[in-house]
């Protein structure tokens, strides 16, 4: 089993949709989780971090299931500016330098 | 206003020669990384630096090295070794504590022919 997993998509949604993500991972003791942003040809930007009781930033909402090992998020009210590949980023160990990415979902939202 | 710059945004070389990458933080952070992206891959470490002269090989160091003089500095230097140099490579820094996200610089996408 890979060490983060994700659909490689491409997701294509109409604006307006919501749409999920999943990611899973391999690692039970990962303890820090968090989605990344990435658009074509550029870096990574952080979206959110993910908490063990779940949280949420206006129309995202990041989840965390350790029991089935995976992470997810939500995007709702897709806007065209969403479109980008959405990295999935684990720790497995207590130093940031023991991130593992996924190699990422690719969204398209079409107007 | 603070954050992570990369030079050059572009560079080409020929195969055998050395090249290397400038990575600039002014985030007063402790820890910088090197990471390396291939098309439809993951993000690969290549090295990491915790602090000010100290820094660990990651998952892909051969044909690579770096060095950390300055907290504010961390440069990627690709080596003649290095057999697949052609990449798209992304520094990043943390505040070195437990379980805090990276900050990416905007990346140096690398040619080599």
């Amino acid at each position: 089993r890979k060490e983060v997993e994700q659909d490689p998509g491409p997701f294509n949604v109409p604006e307006g949709a919501t749409v999920a993500f999943n990611c899973t991972y391999s690692n039970s003791a990962s303890q820090s989780f968090f989605w990344y942003r990435q658009d074509c040809r550029k870096e990574p930007k952080l979206l959110m971090s993910v908490y063990s009781s779940g949280n949420e930033d206006g129309r995202f909402t990041a989840q965390l299931n350790r029991a089935s090992q995976y992470i997810s998020l939500l995007i709702r009210d897709s806007k065209l500016s969403d479109s980008a590949t959405y990295l999935c980023v684990v720790t497995s160990g207590a130093g940031s330098y023991q991130l593992t990415f996924g190699k990422g979902t690719k969204l398209s939202v079409i107007p | 206003d603070g954050g992570i710059t990369q030079s050059p945004k572009y560079l080409f070389r020929k195969e055998g020669q050395n090249v290397t990458l400038s990575c600039e933080q002014n985030l007063n952070h402790d820890a910088m990384y090197w990471y390396r992206q291939d098309p439809g891959q993951g993000l690969r470490l290549i090295y990491y630096s915790q602090i000010v002269n100290d820094f660990q090989k990651g998952d892909i160091a051969e044909g690579y090295s770096v060095s950390r003089e300055k907290k504010e500095s961390f440069p990627l230097t690709v080596t003649s070794a290095q057999k697949n140099p052609t990449a798209f490579y992304l520094c990043a820094s943390s505040p070195g504590q437990s379980y805090s996200p990276l900050h990416f610089g905007n990346g140096t996408r690398l040619t080599v022919t």
